[in-house]
């Protein structure tokens, strides 16, 4: 079964400081991955995914991500923190589910909390 | 446009309630789906359309019926709920099932 891990529940950063948001995974096969970011009260927005190709992903709102196989690791990245990036960070991966349909498997989820 | 439209944004209902949630995109995307998301929880899938069929049901319970009338809209009609029902429903598209899934701000159903 594919599954994705995100090892803390909560992550506290000071603004302009780089952060992590860590992610694992376990797939048969390649691994498609994604991250998600939801605001309070909101639907989750797209940042960033991984197919194939190089392993640093860019995304949205200057988001990256390191996809690692040797550690199957999907860390999500940014090099400076702002306030407003404080919200519930999912990674999630992409697993087949017969007939022709995929569907997603979401970590728990990681709640990024920027301190000014 | 990567634009998802959910309606409404709230409701309120109780148990003997018929309801309906709708979903609608614009983006030639041929799958869509429908999550229910408990707080600070990771959407939990319900159901998924590919070309208008219903091609996964996640043992979701019968007051819960989904209804794709074309490739653009996505319901979910709801009858008899219980209160443990109350959660965000989101509802989602993608290319074909097999790339990104771009989600709708959810109806937040509170079932009294």
């Amino acid at each position: 079964a594919q599954s994705v891990a995100q090892p803390e529940d909560q992550v506290n950063v000071a603004e302009g400081n780089p952060l992590t948001v860590k992610c694992t995974y376990s797939v048969s096969g390649n691994p498609y991955l994604f991250w998600y970011v939801q605001y309070p009260n909101r639907g989750l927005q797209f940042l960033l995914k991984y197919i194939t190709g190089d392993n640093l992903v860019k995304g949205s709102y200057g988001f990256e991500a390191e996809f690692n196989k040797s550690q199957t690791s999907f860390h999500l990245k940014k090099p400076s923190a702002l306030v407003s990036d404080s919200a519930l960070y999912f990674c999630a991966v992409r697993a087949y589910s017969g007939a022709g349909s995929y569907q997603l498997t979401f970590g728990k989820g990681t709640k990024l909390s920027v301190i000014p | 446009d990567t634009e998802v439209t959910q309606t409404p944004k709230h409701l309120v209902m109780g148990m003997t309630n018929k309801k309906s949630l709708k979903c609608e995109q614009h983006m030639g995307h041929r799958a869509m789906y429908w999550y229910k998301q408990k707080a600070k929880k990771p959407p939990e899938l319900m159901f998924v359309y590919s070309y208008e069929k219903l091609s996964i049901n996640e043992s979701v319970p019968s007051r819960f019926s989904p209804e794709c009338p074309n490739s653009s809209l996505l319901n979910l009609h709801l009858h008899a709920l219980q209160p443990e029902d109350s959660a965000l429903y989101l509802c989602a598209s993608s290319q074909a099932g097999t790339e990104t899934q771009y989600f709708g701000p959810g109806t937040r159903l509170l079932v009294l």
